[in-house]
């Protein structure tokens, strides 16, 4: 257990759809990463927050948005979906202190299985 | 970041030493190596990282070239929950500032 959750497990939607994935990362633990992992595509990285703050982004399409809240969960939204965007996401943690040397070990959560039908 | 190389599969037997090459001939002098593994459909997992010293944990072993350009992950004694996809990745360590590209990596088969 890596101490990261995400909720919920399974997805089942429709294209056109919005939904929402939720992370709470480890205790402590200052950085939130998202990635998507599909059979063609590998894991790919889509976007970081650092203590609320958007910190890094990847290959996010636009109709993908993020943010993480005070108390440092983060929310990934997904919207006008497609069939394509049925995937494996997963949201890591890390202390990321910046200006502390961190050493990129990031916690990753079980993933959330999104079906896109 | 810099570009790595592994081999697509690998199979071990169980009990022996599992070696997993990676290529990474374009790293910077800053850039750290570092190993996940990921066990079918799970998040993936952090196993070790260096810089230029060869390195231990309770996991593995991580033995980095003289000249940078290559490693070699080294599982002790495989077991079967040791099959998975292994990932070697460089990148600066800053983790505010830089991020993770995985690549394909190596899948590694441990048999009985």
């Amino acid at each position: 257990d890596s101490g990261v959750t995400q909720t919920p497990k399974h997805l089942i939607t429709a294209t056109g759809q919005r939904v929402t994935l939720r992370c709470s990362p480890r205790s402590g633990d200052l950085s939130v990463y998202w990635y998507q992992q599909s059979l063609d595509q590998g894991l790919q990285f889509l976007i970081q927050y650092y203590n609320g703050e958007e910190r890094a982004k990847g290959n996010i399409l636009e109709r993908f948005s993020a943010q993480q809240f005070p108390d440092l969960h983060s929310e990934l939204n997904l919207s006008s979906l497609e069939l394509g965007d049925s995937a494996l996401y997963f949201c890591a943690s890390s202390l990321g202190l910046a200006g502390v040397y961190s050493y990129n070990e990031q916690f990753f959560g079980p993933g959330t299985r999104l079906t896109v039908l | 970041d810099a570009k790595t190389t592994q081999p697509p599969s690998m199979d071990c037997a169980e009990g022996r030493a599992a070696n997993l090459p990676c290529n990474h001939s374009t790293i910077s002098g800053n850039e750290y190596v570092y190993w996940y593994r990921q066990i079918h459909s799970q998040g993936p997992q952090y196993i070790i990282h260096g810089l230029k010293n060869n390195e231990t944990n309770e996991m593995a072993s991580l033995i980095i070239t003289e000249d940078r350009k290559s490693s070699t992950l080294i599982l002790p004694h495989a077991t079967l929950r040791d099959t998975a996809v292994y990932y070697c990745i460089v990148s600066f360590p800053f983790s505010g500032y830089s991020t993770l590209t995985f690549g394909k990596g190596t899948m590694l088969l441990v048999s009985p």
